[in-house]
């Protein structure tokens, strides 16, 4: 069964560092989104991408944050500058054209 | 941001015996709704859905019904096996719109 894969699988990064999460969505998905959850609590949406660009975004992604589908598999999410409250797993999700997003594993990122 | 809650963080059932979950929302523009189930060091596993124009949807052993005038919906797990023990979080969407809004999860504990 296709899956959503991500990489790595934990990330350790110093604080004003940058960081690039990778995910390779389902390959026939045409929607792909970022989410985060900070530990012990909820599922976050950040961005949603379609057509090359990005469709929704919350207000939790800044200028800090930036997203790119560099080739036709990768979709690639990049914090700039992080902060210790960037600490959070973050989930890749895709989807064709229904409501239901399948999700990957998650990476665990750290800002220390 | 309350939109989709969760109210019991927990819930322990008898294997064999029927699970209940809860989820409650206050969006009245929210029209599909989703369960998903997460194991440790996993991501959201997608379940089972439902669209606003249904009050019941039915996979196996999983059935979410939806009391739209109650802003309500529940899954039901029956019966239940001892690898339903996880995480389950109610999800909802807006139709048109990109991100899923979650709820705080209820942490699944089904006891031989």
């Amino acid at each position: 069964e296709p899956e959503v894969t991500q990489t790595p699988s934990h990330q350790v990064t110093q604080m004003g560092q940058e960081v690039i999460l990778r995910c390779v969505p389902i390959s026939n998905h045409l929607y792909f989104y970022w989410y985060r959850q900070i530990l012990g609590q909820k599922v976050e949406f950040l961005v949603s991408f379609y057509n090359n660009e990005i469709s929704e975004k919350s207000e939790i992604f800044d200028d800090q944050f930036s997203v790119e589908r560099p080739d036709g598999s990768n979709f690639t999410l990049k914090i700039r500058s992080t902060k210790l409250e960037d600490s959070a797993m973050y989930f890749c999700a895709s989807t064709d054209i229904g409501y239901e997003q399948y999700f990957g594993p998650g990476t665990r990122l750290t800002v220390t | 941001d309350q939109q989709v809650k969760q109210n019991s963080p927990s819930l322990s059932v008898q294997e064999g015996r029927i699970s209940i979950l809860n989820c409650d929302y206050t969006n009245s523009m929210f029209d599909y709704f989703l369960w998903y189930k997460k194991y440790p060091a996993e991501g959201p596993t997608f379940l089972i859905s439902i669209s606003s124009i249904k009050d019941k949807n039915e996979d196996g052993r999983f059935t979410v019904f939806l009391n739209k005038s109650a802003k309500h919906l529940s899954l039901h797990i029956v019966p239940s096996q001892p690898g339903d023990s996880a995480v389950y979080f109610c999800a909802a969407i807006i139709q048109g719109a990109q991100k899923l809004v979650f709820g705080q999860g209820t942490r699944l504990t089904i006891n031989p």
